[in-house]
């Protein structure tokens, strides 16, 4: 069966720069989340889109923003980045959003 | 927002033991998932359960939405059992809260 794909895996990004994160979710699942662990804690929800419109917002910072494209991919930017912006980023998604959620394998941000 | 405790925050087993892991929560949800995330990082699925019980294979799961809670049970541990083992809720908007998390650590 088909699932959540996330690019890329790994990221190096130096202090200050953009990163770019995709995700291309199960064929078919009209809501994307977004979602970010920091070293040995639980994922915090950042944002959620629903046939292409931001239907929830978490702690996001001013610095990153996401959208969810015609073909329902979404991509997450996140400008000037911080050493705590090193993370792992999950992107999930499911058919509506009271329905099950199903999670990409995350991309691993590092930043020095 | 909905508040998750899980328990207990560590679980040290012999390969071949059974255990439970209890999620508690503040409010009425309309999902709760569990999931493994193995050492790799990546979450793996284990139940979609916002009220009643299911097994699969060596885990079952039970939730009490009236009571507010579940519980996950892993019997017949493994190695490969070992890990973190999250609980997530969400109310009607979707979004998930996770409680803190289990680590588990089988040993052969």
């Amino acid at each position: 069966a088909a699932g959540v794909i996330q690019s890329p895996r790994h990221l190096i990004k130096e202090k200050r720069e953009t990163a770019t994160l995709k995700c291309y979710p199960i064929p078919r699942h009209d809501t994307v989340y977004w979602y970010q662990q920091g070293p040995g804690q639980d994922p915090q929800f950042l944002i959620s889109f629903y046939e292409k419109m931001q239907s929830d917002k978490g702690s996001i910072p001013d610095r990153f923003s996401a959208q969810q494209f015609s073909d329902y991919h979404s991509e997450l930017n996140m400008s000037s980045l911080e050493l705590g912006d090193s993370a792992l980023y999950f992107c999930a998604s499911s058919q509506t959003s009271r329905s099950e959620q199903y999670f990409g394998p995350g991309t691993r941000l590092t930043v020095t | 927002g909905i508040q998750v405790e899980q328990s207990p925050p560590d679980l040290i087993l012999q390969e071949g033991a059974n255990s439970t892991l209890r999620c508690n929560f503040s409010d009425s949800v309309n999902n709760l998932q569990w999931f493994h995330q193995n050492p790799w990082g990546q979450l793996i699925n284990l139940f979609y359960i916002p009220s009643g019980t299911k097994q699969n294979g060596r885990l079952s799961a039970t939730t009490v939405a009236t009571e507010r809670y579940s519980l996950l049970y892993i019997s017949s541990s493994q190695t490969t059992d070992s890990g973190v083992y999250f609980c997530a809720v969400s109310d009607s908007w979707g979004k998930l809260q996770f409680g803190a998390g289990t680590q588990v650590v089988v040993t052969p």
